[in-house]
């Protein structure tokens, strides 16, 4: 059974980098067919899509946040994580890691079938 | 950027009705659309992905239809476990979430 969990500071400080990391278990993080991502969610709003990346180091981003995020690898850890820079506390939420499931053999699909718990990170002086 | 709307952004229904969920996209994204179920303090789970396909383990009373920009979930019968935010999502660029659709018993 694969199972996600975020790690990272509750807390983190204006104008400062939001790190966390989500450690993948129950399967390789190098596995073909799967890209990572990280999802948000504003205290009682809906969801929002921060960026993916594959395993060889391939991302990509929401155009809104692009300038401020960078999502990296890990193989060896069977992590991935994530950083925002310059946080304000429009980014305080709850944070997701989640894995994206993708077709075979050509086929297009894709929807996140694991998510991690979620960890709720909150910018604050 | 592709937008997602969804309506009605929320509903009060009776055990065993009949719920459905519309959804609708921006512009075209053929059949590339998936639901998910969002309890209180939970992380959402996918019920149905490429618009009308059930995961596996899901109850087979929900259901979702559509294609091109107009797409739909149905809750056959609604139970008391099914209380919950619903939220479409597209894939088709990138990703995108729909505002969700918040589901209660009356």
């Amino acid at each position: 059974q694969v199972q996600l969990q975020e790690s990272g500071p509750g807390l983190v400080k204006p104008s400062q980098t939001l790190s966390l990391i989500c450690t993948v278990s129950g399967g390789s993080i190098s596995s073909g067919g799967y890209y990572w991502s990280w999802i948000r969610q504003h205290p009682g709003k809906g969801l929002e899509w921060i960026g993916n990346i594959y395993y060889s180091g391939s991302t990509y981003y929401n155009p809104s946040l692009k300038s401020r995020v960078t999502i990296s690898v890990d193989t060896s850890k069977n992590q991935f994580s994530l950083k925002l820079s310059s946080v304000t506390a429009a980014d305080t939420a709850v944070y997701y890691c989640a894995r994206d499931l993708r077709g075979q053999s050509g086929y297009r699909t894709s929807h996140f079938d694991y998510w991690g718990q979620g960890t709720l990170v909150t910018v604050s002086s | 950027d592709i937008q997602m709307t969804q309506s009605p952004s929320s509903l009060s229904a009776s055990v065993g009705d009949r719920v459905t969920i519309t959804c609708q996209a921006s512009q075209d994204i053929s059949n590339y659309l998936n639901w998910y179920q969002q309890k209180p303090g939970k992380a959402p789970k996918v019920l149905i992905y490429d618009a009308s396909n059930l995961e596996t383990g899901v109850p087979s009373r929900f259901s979702g239809s559509g294609s091109g920009t107009d797409f739909s979930f149905t809750i056959s019968s609604l139970q008391p476990e099914d209380i919950a935010t619903y939220y479409c999502q597209q894939y088709d660029y990138l990703f995108t979430f729909g505002p969700g659709t918040k589901v209660d018993i009356k």
